[in-house]
């Protein structure tokens, strides 16, 4: 079957790094995605990989391991905005995402 | 209106009653989608759209139906309600002319929560 896991939740200090972890099994593989979630709110795009490596964009950094089924997410200068939940998502051979139920990130100062 | 609108923002609905979610989007994307959210449970894909005209079932349609008379609208209609189908759903879309490309990125409405009793 298909599934993608992530830990529930993590606490990071307002200023530090925080990596959020995701590993993922589809039938099929057409690119992972890294969505932000503020409480009560929709989803919004942060990042996409289809290719191995590393992608940054400003504090957000995305990284990916086909070979590994594995993904990261790495949030660095830590704010308090970025208490949210950050969702992964598979898309599979026919396109479809597959998500994952999220990781509540909550930022202490 | 920018991006994709939803309504009703919340309801409350009597088991076995009849309900339309509304979705709008001014985007002039190809593909749609509905989603239901769950405390504890990633998104699950109700019913999508490709393309005006067609639809298709995702992980979780029973009890749904959608239509896609034209590229903007696309709801969802329970026919009769169960508790079960108390959520919140999230309608989006995707510029999918070129699938598994960052434009196949899905962009979201602000979500119906949805209660019934």
């Amino acid at each position: 079957g298909q599934n993608i896991d992530q830990p529930t939740e993590m606490t990071a200090t307002e200023g530090a790094i925080v990596q959020i972890n995701c590993t993922y099994q589809t039938s099929g593989f057409n690119g992972l995605f890294w969505y932000q979630q503020h409480a009560g709110e929709a989803p919004t795009f942060l990042s996409y990989n289809v290719l191995d490596g590393l992608e940054e964009k400003g504090r957000f950094s995305s990284f990916l391991s086909r070979s590994k089924g594995y993904s990261y997410l790495l949030l660095k200068e830590l704010q308090m905005k970025d208490s949210a939940s950050y969702l992964c998502a598979a898309s599979d051979s026919n396109y479809q995402l597959i998500w994952g139920a999220g990781t509540k990130l909550i930022i202490k100062p | 209106i920018a991006g994709i609108t939803q309504a009703p923002t919340s309801q409350i609905l009597a088991a076995g009653r009849r309900m339309t979610l509304r979705c709008t989007q001014d985007m002039r994307h190809n593909a749609m989608y509905w989603y239901r959210q769950d405390l504890g449970l990633g998104l699950r894909l109700i019913h999508y759209s490709n393309t005006a005209g067609t639809t298709g079932k995702g992980e979780v349609p029973d009890g749904y139906s959608v239509s896609r008379a034209n590229t903007d609208d696309f709801p969802l209609t329970l026919a009769s309600a169960v508790p079960s189908q108390t959520s919140v759903y999230f309608c989006a879309s995707s510029d999918s002319t070129e699938v598994g490309t960052p434009t196949d990125t899905q962009y979201f409405g602000p979500g119906t929560r949805l209660t019934v009793l």
